[in-house]
């Protein structure tokens, strides 16, 4: 069945940088674009960026755009998020996803969901 | 960037009624439109996409229709394990943006 881990959240300050990790399995990693979302305490959920299948696609929102980088190792089966110059607006649980639809240029739904890594931005 | 504006923001129906939520777009998305359900403490779940296509394995009492800028989703009769919070969300293009969630609870 597939499954989605994320690690690697954690207090930070602001000005600081984190990186994120979501381990994946269950499905052919390499033929599917993946999202990050994120849900700050209380709040609506937020998409954060979407990398293509094979990595050569890459998209934003507005709100982490020169600050956030999506990658993924598809060797290890494995996405990332480096985030830096965070702020405290960047509190937030992160949830990494996987586009419903493979091969995609851009991204599309999400059908599946890990549980997410909280990062507190916080002094 | 287009803007999702989902209402109304909260409701309370009665187990068995017929509710309806709005999303709007701010600007034509065709049909590229997901719905998600969002119940407390839990990751979300597509219920819905392509406007109007369920996902598989979601109860047949939720239903979706729409297209250009006005959508709705559709639960024909209430059940008391849908309390939860419902967002769309539209891909025709990046940003990949969310309405601001409807919850929804029983009365």
């Amino acid at each position: 069945q597939v499954q989605l881990v994320e690690s690697g959240g954690g207090v930070v300050q602001p000005g600081g940088s984190l990186r994120l990790s979501c381990a994946a399995s269950g499905f052919t990693f390499s033929s599917y674009g993946m999202h990050w979302v994120r849900q700050a305490p209380g709040k609506g959920l937020e998409w954060v960026a979407f990398i293509r299948y094979d990595g050569s696609n890459k998209y934003y929102a507005d709100s982490v755009k020169g600050r956030f980088t999506i990658s993924r190792d598809n060797s290890k089966n494995t996405l990332y998020l480096q985030m830096n110059s965070l702020r405290a607006e960047d509190t937030a649980v992160y949830y990494c996803a996987k586009d419903l639809i493979d091969y995609m240029t851009t991204g599309t739904h999400f059908d599946y969901w890990g549980q997410g890594t909280l990062v507190t931005v916080s002094s | 960037d287009i803007q999702m504006t989902q209402s109304p923001s909260s409701l309370s129906a009665s187990v068995g009624d017929r509710v309806t939520i709005t999303c709007r777009a701010s600007q034509g998305i065709s049909n590229y439109l997901a719905w998600y359900q969002q119940k407390p403490g839990k990751v979300p779940k597509l219920l819905i996409y392509a406007a109007s296509t369920l996902q598989s394995g979601v109860p047949s009492r939720f239903s979706g229709s729409g297209s250009g800028t006005d959508f709705t989703l559709t639960i024909s009769s209430l059940q008391p394990e849908d309390v939860a919070t419902y967002y769309c969300q539209k891909y025709n293009s990046a940003p990949l943006t969310f309405g601001q969630g409807t919850r929804l609870e029983i009365k």
